[in-house]
């Protein structure tokens, strides 16, 4: 039993350059979600999915699109990377309001560095 | 917005100490969960909590919910050096319950 596992674990990009953090969960929760956390701040939402099928902003989403592939991953999506996106992305997952349990277990997390 | 601010930003303390920290908010918060944050990795649940006044142990942590629902206790008893971390508070706004916002986190340093 893995948790939630993310791919890759350190990345550096150029400028426009685009690419995709993957993420998977084997605990067959419902909702999953996507927060970077810049040096000494807390973690803050980019986008979440309630339930397979679904996709909603964050507080954080401009310059970021997500899709949740299936029931265990969800990736998320740069399309054309800018400096100001150099951050510790997470991916988490809870059970989701089905169980009332709001718990979020996360991912080690992707180290990502736009030049 | 819902905003949670923790105290204190950080804090150094002696091996076998007790720790307290907290956590409040301007919103009523209707959940508390608290993280741990080694370095390199990522956040892991320690506590959650979903009533008011309810008190919770995890081993050597105690965390509390405040009555007034804007606040929320952690202690560490008897603080060893794995205790080094950044411990997070965190819960579900109330614009919506996918929606987490988390506090800016409590930097412990623990020296032997």
């Amino acid at each position: 039993n893995a948790g939630v596992t993310q791919t890759p674990k350190f990345q550096v990009l150029k400028t426009g350059q685009s690419m995709t953090l993957q993420c998977a969960q084997d605990m067959n929760h419902n909702s999953m979600y996507w927060y970077r956390q810049d040096p000494g701040m807390g973690l803050r939402l980019i986008y979440y999915s309630a339930s397979e099928g679904t996709t909603d902003k964050g507080e954080v989403p401009n310059g970021y699109n997500v899709s949740r592939l299936n029931k265990r991953e969800f990736s998320l999506r740069l399309e054309s990377a800018a400096p100001s996106q150099t951050s510790v992305y997470f991916c988490a997952s809870s059970e989701g309001d089905a169980s009332y349990s709001y718990e979020q277990y996360f991912g080690p997390g992707t180290r990502l560095t736009v030049t | 917005g819902q905003q949670l601010n923790q105290s204190p930003q950080s804090m150094f303390i002696q091996e076998g100490e007790d720790v307290s920290m907290n956590c409040t908010s301007s919103s009523i918060f209707n959940t508390w969960l608290w993280y741990k944050q080694d370095p390199g990795e990522g956040p892991v649940l320690l506590i959650a909590l979903y009533k008011a006044g309810e008190l919770t142990s995890n081993g050597r942590l105690t965390a509390q919910f405040g009555i007034t629902r804007k606040d929320s206790f952690l202690n560490i008893s008897a603080s060893i050096p794995s205790d080094v971390g950044i411990y997070f508070c965190a819960g579900p706004t109330t614009s919506g319950t996918y929606k987490y916002i988390f506090g800016t986190g409590t930097r412990l340093k623990v020296l032997a």
